[in-house]
């Protein structure tokens, strides 16, 4: 059966340093690959999309990365402040019109 | 609107009623989808409209549970004679498959069955 694995529960890092968030899957073979951020008592916020021909992406202080051998995406923030304090979670994603899957999420919080 | 709209944000109900959670999505968004959110847990899948073809109903946990899509914008997610078990965050996102933006999520319905 398909399965995400995110890495540890919850992360915690001072601020100023990387953070690097895990996604594992299995048996999927997606064709892209999504990253959310959830704060408490919000839905989540798209943050990111990757594709499977596309092995890295950035937006100012987020690097997405995509390995479609080792069946992972790495998600790392920059530079981290308090306010990246979330939870984060990715969704591969087939690319047919379906529903996604989601990770249950990494709980990031930034300690000043 | 801007965003996805969902209503009402929270909902307290007594156990054995019915409730109906209502969505507005992005217009132009042609997919809809309704995911439920336990406390502490991830998103699991509920149901999904695109377009006029047929939802996919396979995240419905019971017969109780039941959704509309009408004139394929608002969405409405019926629960019926409620149970403590139902007890989760609600959301919806719609999402437009040509863009690859993501979904937008609303930001939820807390239905709490006591």
């Amino acid at each position: 059966s398909q399965k995400i694995e995110q890495n540890s529960e919850a992360l915690n890092i001072q601020e100023g340093k990387t953070a690097t968030l895990t996604c594992n899957y299995t048996n999927y073979s997606p064709a892209y690959l999504q990253w959310y951020r959830q704060d408490p008592g919000r839905g989540p916020v798209f943050l990111l999309l990757i594709r499977e021909n596309e092995k890295e992406k950035r937006k100012e202080r987020l690097k997405v990365t995509f390995d479609t051998t080792l069946k992972q995406s790495l998600f790392h923030i920059t530079a981290s402040q308090p306010a990246d304090s979330a939870t984060y979670l990715c969704a591969p994603d087939s690319g047919s019109a379906r529903q996604l899957t989601f990770g249950s999420g990494t709980q990031l919080t930034v300690l000043p | 609107g801007a965003g996805v709209s969902q209503s009402p944000s929270n909902k307290v109900t007594e156990k054995g009623k019915d409730v109906e959670l209502r969505c507005d999505p992005i217009s132009g968004h042609t997919a809809l989808y309704w995911y439920r959110q336990s406390l502490g847990q991830g998103l699991e899948f509920l149901i999904y409209f695109q377009g006029n073809s047929a939802p996919d109903k396979s995240g419905l946990p019971s017969d109780r549970f039941s959704a509309e899509r009408t004139g394929g914008s608002v969405s409405t997610l019926t629960i019926q004679r409620t149970q403590q078990e139902d007890s989760a965050v609600y959301l919806c996102a719609s999402s437009n498959r040509e863009s690859n933006y993501g979904y937008t999520f609303g930001s939820g319905t807390r239905l709490t069955v006591v």
